[in-house]
């Protein structure tokens, strides 16, 4: 059964720090990571996909990296703003099942 | 596009009542997934489908039922609601193609 984690569970930084998000995951088959972005009482919104060949991906001021021996993702956020204050989940999809981790609540302080 | 489309938005139900939680989506994905997402535990899968007519239990099925009779909707039934299941219902699908998930806006339900 593939677990992910995330550690941590909260963050809090000032505005303009880079973020740092770690995710984890116990089965390094994989098919592909997608990192997404909850806003309280909201959906998911997809922020990257990493497709298993893979080793980084980039958006804006998102990178995403996947080391897929050691079952490691990181989610970097540049600059952060007040803004990217939301909950971040990470999902791995291996035997066609997607597999979340609790998620990392941001809060950015202005 | 309309992507993926959960059907109610709000629900209110009393313990012992039944309803079903409809899901349609318009991307032609091959699988379909329900969740149900309670503070602090994440997203934890209920069923899902690896196609049309086909269905399989998740991590948390008791309670609930599925079907997937047309390759575009994945109905979920509760059959007798209790308050445990009180959650936020969300669907997702994803295709080996695209592999790229995508999910619904959610069903938020209460239980009393």
């Amino acid at each position: 059964k593939q677990e992910v984690t995330q550690i941590p569970a909260a963050l809090s930084v000032p505005e303009g720090e880079n973020l740092v998000l770690n995710c984890s995951f116990t089965d390094s088959a994989i098919y592909n990571l997608q990192w997404f972005r909850q806003d309280p009482g909201k959906g998911l919104t997809s922020l990257l996909l990493i497709q298993s060949s893979q080793r980084e991906q980039t958006s804006g001021r998102l990178n995403a990296s996947l080391d897929k021996s050691s079952g490691r993702s990181t989610l970097y956020i540049a600059a952060s703003q007040p803004g990217d204050s939301a909950t971040y989940l990470c999902a791995v999809i291996n035997d066609y099942k997607l597999s979340f981790g609790a998620g990392t609540t941001v809060t950015v302080r202005a | 596009n309309a992507g993926v489309t959960q059907t109610p938005k709000f629900r209110v139900l009393k313990t012992g009542q039944s309803m079903t939680l409809l899901c349609a989506q318009d991307m032609n994905h091959e699988y379909m997934y329900w969740y149900r997402q309670d503070p602090g535990m994440g997203l934890r899968l209920i069923h899902y489908s690896v196609g049309e007519g086909t269905t399989a239990k998740g991590e948390v099925p008791d309670g609930y039922n599925v079907s997937r009779l047309k390759k575009q909707n994945f109905l979920l039934g509760l059959e007798s609601a209790a308050p445990s299941q009180t959650s936020v219902y969300f669907c997702a699908t994803w295709d080996s193609l695209n592999t790229e998930a995508f999910f619904g806006q959610g069903t938020r339900l209460t239980v009393v």
